[in-house]
């Protein structure tokens, strides 16, 4: 068990539809980096958020947002979704910014059908 | 940017043998860090090993160690008596230096490779 907790584990919905994914990272990590895993494109790096402020964007679409709290757990909002936002949606959380000696710990990931 | 490519989308390994899987990358930093990424069937992420660019000497944890050529730009990972445990995706992945600027503390991962380890 890696310590960072992903709800909900699955979801489906429908075209259009705006969902929100939630991460609790493990005590006492300050960062929480989001990724994408899909078929076609692999995983992928969305954004970071350390200690309630964005610090880097990669490929997140505009139609995507997330958000750090006080209390450090991470939400990633999808909205008007298409079906090729299919895909497993991790967070991951390091004690401050990655590094070698403070490599990321990935939660087991939400999987999102959209239909 | 980054890149990094995994030429072989599946293999297979009768348990006990050895088994190497590839990783080539592409990058102008002088200075970065190397993992390989374990993925189960529970799709956990797991971190298997991992390697500072800087350093010569290959990293090894246990049945696991990589070969690491820097001015080939080659990461790859030998699994040694391989275990049924160990059947999963394997993800090389690239991630820049602490001070490297934009883009660092991010991991740019390859395709994976899928291993099977047979009984």
């Amino acid at each position: 068990d890696s310590g960072v907790t992903q709800t909900p584990k699955h979801l489906i919905t429908a075209t259009g539809q705006r969902v929100t994914l939630r991460c609790s990272p493990r005590s006492g990590d300050l960062s929480v980096y989001w990724y994408q895993q899909s078929l076609d494109q692999g995983l992928q790096f969305l954004i970071h958020y350390y200690n309630g402020e964005e610090r880097a964007k990669g490929n997140i679409l505009e139609r995507f947002s997330a958000q750090q709290f006080p209390d450090l757990h991470s939400e990633l909002n999808l909205s008007s979704l298409e079906l090729g936002d299919s895909a497993l949606y991790f967070c991951a959380s390091s004690p401050r910014r990655a590094h070698y000696n403070s490599p990321l710990h990935f939660g087991n990931g939400t999987r999102l059908t959209v239909t | 940017a980054q890149t990094v490519t995994q030429s072989q989308p599946e293999m297979s390994v009768q348990e006990a043998e050895t088994v190497t899987l590839s990783c080539t990358y592409d990058t102008s930093e002088s200075n970065y860090y190397l993992f390989w990424y374990k993925q189960p069937p529970s799709r956990q992420m797991i971190l298997v090993i991992r390697q500072e660019a800087y350093k010569q000497q290959n990293a090894t944890e246990n049945r696991f160690s990589v070969n690491f050529q820097k001015a080939a730009k080659s990461f790859s990972l030998k699994i040694s008596d391989s275990q049924l445990g160990d059947t999963a995706m394997y993800f090389c992945a690239f991630m820049k230096h602490a001070y490297s600027g934009a883009g660092s503390y991010q991991l740019t991962f390859g395709k994976g490779t899928k291993l099977s380890v047979i009984p």
